[in-house]
């Protein structure tokens, strides 16, 4: 069965507004989630790394104040788009790695981001 | 972690063994081979990963050169649904750690 969900599957709105995506890991709890956005016929970008309880780690050019995220649990990390814009339109993937084996990664199924 | 290179495609017939190569050729004593795959619009699956052995699980088998320069992922039975982009990785195992996608191969499973 699944061992990470995402919702929603897909969401579409406007330019301007905010969008939040939820991450939840399902088999076991995780300190770390990772945040991964995909373009068309692009590969993987990691966008930051989410801790639980503490402040995510961003990646090179990754805006942290447009993409918020916040791990309050174990079992949730969410990416609020901010102020979204048509070039935010894109693919955003979370992965879970569990405690005991940390080499491990699970991804979710993704959330596909239409601006319009 | 070290750069991979891999073909950016690659057809295979249904029922065949689809064998997809990688170049690893900077990789570090404590790298790990990894591969994952993408099917379109969907998240990466994990399919297996080694050291230096030789792997098999029920999904693949993973054959790493001795050097370690370089590895094959096989698809012994090919289906119509291995169609997906496959990504081959190479990293360390110490903690939760990022993984760094390259471009990967398009394979493509033909009936």
């Amino acid at each position: 069965g699944a061992v990470v969900s995402q919702h929603p599957s897909w969401v579409i709105c406007k330019s301007g507004t905010s969008v939040k995506i939820e991450c939840r890991s399902l088999d076991f709890q995780a300190t770390t989630m990772f945040w991964y956005r995909q373009f068309p016929k692009q590969s993987l970008m990691l966008m930051a790394t989410s801790n639980e309880g503490s402040k995510a780690t961003y990646e090179q050019g990754v805006e942290k104040d447009k993409f918020l995220i916040n791990h309050a649990s174990l079992t949730l990390s969410t990416l609020t788009v901010t102020s979204a814009h048509p070039e935010d339109s894109s693919f955003y993937i979370c992965s879970v790695t569990p405690p005991l084996a940390s080499h491990e990664q699970y991804f979710g199924p993704g959330t596909r981001l239409t601006v319009t | 972690d070290a750069k991979t290179t891999q073909p950016t495609s690659m057809d295979c017939a249904e029922g065949r063994a689809a064998n997809l190569p990688c170049n690893h050729s900077t990789i570090s004593g404590n790298e790990y081979v990894y591969w994952y795959r993408q099917i379109h619009s969907q998240g990466p699956q994990y399919i297996i990963h080694g050291l230096k052995n030789n792997e098999t699980n029920e999904m693949a088998s993973l054959i790493i050169t001795e050097d370690r320069k370089s590895s094959t992922l096989i698809l012994p039975h090919a289906t119509l649904r291995d169609t997906a982009v496959y990504y081959c990785i190479v990293r360390v195992i110490q903690g939760a750690q990022k993984l760094v996608f390259g471009q990967g191969t398009r394979l493509t499973i033909n009936p």
